[in-house]
């Protein structure tokens, strides 16, 4: 499968504890997206790479969540002393970065509940 | 920053009716309007897309309708069937700087057979 992959793809966890999500992108794009939906919502952009340069991070996205993509490659995405309302879909996605390829592929996405 | 609101959040049709999905932006200068399909637990794929300098694409029974001056953009789908059943997001973006795609909120779009 050359999609993007996500990993782990459950995770519960205890508030106040650190988790980590990695995600795979399609090899040859160059751009990586995090997202984060929550039930009946649309994704609700958290930050984006250009290669490994982190371009964007939303305003709205607390300190404690952090982003990495050392190597151009796979991403991760940290998120620490989480919250109750930090339970959600968080979802990668990558594109290619050239003109008039705007399509973005998801992965199936990491599903967060804090309890 | 963008901002993409969608109507309506909740939309029922008959198999064979068209079903109409409106949405608006707010900056001008976004030029890259895709839509998303996602069903029931999966992952949103790309169904259309349309860029500032056309007002209208049609792939099948799906089309998207662009109006730049007003900022909004819509989604038609004609003799829809019960696997169009889902929810649809629309989405803006500025393609000639690396930007992020900003979403709307989503219609569930259901299909009664």
């Amino acid at each position: 499968d050359t999609g993007v992959s996500q990993d782990p793809r459950h995770k519960i966890t205890k508030r106040g504890q650190n988790v980590t999500f990695r995600c795979d992108p399609i090899s040859e794009h160059n751009r990586l997206y995090w997202y984060r939906q929550t039930l009946g919502q649309g994704p609700e952009f958290l930050t984006y790479f250009q290669n490994e340069a982190q371009l964007e991070k939303s305003r709205l996205l607390s300190d404690r969540f952090s982003a990495e993509r050392p190597k151009g490659s796979f991403s991760t995405l940290e998120i620490q002393r989480t919250e109750q309302g930090d339970s959600a879909m968080y979802l990668c996605a990558s594109r290619a970065g050239t003109r008039n390829t705007g399509e973005l592929f998801f992965g199936e996405g990491s599903r967060l509940t804090v309890l | 920053g963008e901002n993409v609101e969608q109507h309506p959040s909740t939309l029922s049709v008959q198999e064979g009716d068209s079903a109409v999905i409106k949405c608006t932006y707010s900056d001008s200068a976004s030029n890259y309007f895709p839509w998303y399909k996602q069903e029931l637990g999966k992952r949103p794929q790309l169904i259309i897309d349309i860029r500032s300098n056309v007002g209208e694409k049609k792939d099948q029974r799906i089309a998207v309708t662009l109006n730049k001056t007003a900022k909004h953009f819509s989604l038609h789908i004609t003799e829809t069937q019960p696997e169009d059943s889902a929810v649809y997001f629309c989405a803006a973006s500025k393609e000639t700087s690396y930007d992020k795609v900003i979403f709307g909120p989503g219609t569930s779009l259901s299909v009664i057979p």
